[in-house]
């Protein structure tokens, strides 16, 4: 009850394309669902966060929608960057993200110039 | 502020050897986390500290792995003996308890040969 699941776990798109992340959870407590990206050869970092009050987050290009009935959230990444190539990872936390995250398996985005 | 600092950056080692990963974490951050990650399994959380005071250390594979945080600025995760199953990315993490970004650190490599 406490996975992320997380798919697919690669992705290739073209450039100018959207690149699309789904995650799943199980457990309803979950009230702090955060998206972190990492580059090769560095650690993850925070790009995108949203809490179950909210269906969908914007920041710039990156967008998180949340379907709360569903038990899902997913990354959507607006035309798609060479830049944006790395890996992507879903988490979920309880209390509002102070307790430990639960991350999803990551899914290594490609982008094609 | 230099973020979160972790040495060494890789490490090769033999099996049945002590290995100790140290990791400052950014100054003022009261939560500090460690990950492992590889292929297989992803990014796994071993233990967080909260003000020093070990939370959670439920991802600890087994009595080999010890972690300890003598005071706000220094941690560190030992394994010993050492063995090949061991081989990963060892992330350090730390967060200001009052807000939810976990800040990486760049990782260390081990290799136990």
């Amino acid at each position: 009850q406490q996975q992320v699941k997380q798919s697919p776990q690669s992705l290739i798109v073209q450039k100018g394309g959207i690149s699309i992340i789904n995650c799943a959870y199980e457990n309803t407590a979950f009230d702090y669902f955060p998206w972190y990206q990492q580059f090769p050869g560095k650690g993850p970092a925070l790009l995108i966060a949203i809490r179950p009050d909210v269906s969908e987050k914007k920041e710039g290009r990156f967008t998180i929608s949340f379907n709360k009935s569903a038990k899902q959230f997913s990354l959507h990444i607006m035309d798609s960057q060479p830049g944006d190539s790395a890996t992507y990872f879903c988490a979920a936390s309880l209390q509002g993200g102070s307790e430990k995250l639960v991350f999803g398996k990551g899914t290594k985005l490609t982008v094609n110039p | 502020d230099a973020g979160v600092i972790q040495s060494p950056r890789h490490e090769v080692t033999e099996m049945g050897q002590e290995v100790t990963l140290r990791c400052k974490p950014i100054s003022g951050h009261n939560s500090l986390f460690w990950y492992r990650q590889t292929m297989m399994r992803g990014l796994e959380l071993l233990i967080y500290f909260n003000n020093n005071v070990p939370i959670d250390d439920s991802g600890m594979p087994e009595d080999r792995f010890s972690a300890k945080m003598p005071n706000a600025s220094f941690s560190t995760l030992k394994i010993q003996p050492s063995e090949p199953r061991d081989s990963a990315v060892y992330f350090c993490a730390s967060r200001d308890y009052a807000y939810n970004e976990q800040f990486f650190g760049p990782g260390t490599r081990l290799t136990v040969l």
